[in-house]
């Protein structure tokens, strides 16, 4: 069974660094790409940016490059989202996806539970 | 920069049907996919390549597209119908993918 279990909720303060985790599980987890997606509160889906674990090659939003660093293990089988100095504004759920289909057909069958991050002094 | 547009809220009453539309004028080739989301939960892909239903999806979820205009369809709404959808698809120039506004259906 295909799982994306991702790290716990975070209470951090504004200039503080963070890194969350995605870990993939019952799959080859290299050779699928994994993306995130940010959930402000009572807002819609963001994409983030995705990676291809097998050799770490890494494309972001426009709106997100510069503010977030993507990265896996593929040894670990693990897929990180951090950032370097927290912002109120980072406070909202965050969740990875794996991306599935080929070609023209790309989708996101499977969701980690999301990990929610709060940025509060 | 790429957007697909969607209506804020829709509500259609309990055995209805309704369709829900994600317009984009940079969709292209790419193809479209539709996630459902209820309070508290990760969304869930109810369709995927324009049309296609994944596995334990009901069949009263039908998805279509015209030019650059997706809509995903419920035929006979049911009360666990209700959430928040987004489609989702790339850009045909910079091939970043993208949500839409997301539609909040209510069935009623």
């Amino acid at each position: 069974e295909v799982q994306l279990v991702q790290s716990g909720a975070e209470l951090k303060k504004p200039g503080e660094s963070l890194r969350i985790s995605c870990q993939g599980s019952g799959y080859t987890f290299r050779n699928y790409w994994i993306g995130w997606v940010r959930q402000m509160p009572g807002k819609g889906l963001e994409w983030m940016g995705i990676i291809y674990p097998d050799d770490s090659y890494t494309r972001y939003s426009p709106s997100f490059q510069g503010q977030v660093t993507i990265s896996a293990d593929k040894t670990s089988s693990i897929a990180y989202l951090q950032w370097s100095s927290l912002k109120a504004s980072d406070s909202a759920m965050y969740y990875c996806v794996r991306r599935d289909g080929s070609g023209w057909d790309f989708y996101f069958a499977y969701w980690g539970q999301g990990t929610l991050v709060t940025v509060s002094s | 920069s790429s957007e697909l547009t969607q209506d804020p809220a829709v509500s259609v009453a309990l055995g209805q049907t309704i369709r829900i539309t994600c317009q984009g004028d940079n969709l292209g080739g790419y193809s479209v996919s539709w996630y459902h989301q209820k309070p508290g939960q990760a969304p869930v892909l109810v369709m995927f390549g324009d049309k296609n239903r994944p596995s334990g999806i009901p069949d009263r979820f039908s998805g279509s597209r015209s030019g650059n205009t997706a809509s995903l369809t419920i035929t006979g709404a049911q009360a666990e119908d209700e959430a928040d959808y987004y489609c989702n698809s790339q850009d045909s120039s910079s091939g970043q993918y993208v949500f839409g506004t997301g539609t909040k259906v209510t069935v009623l």
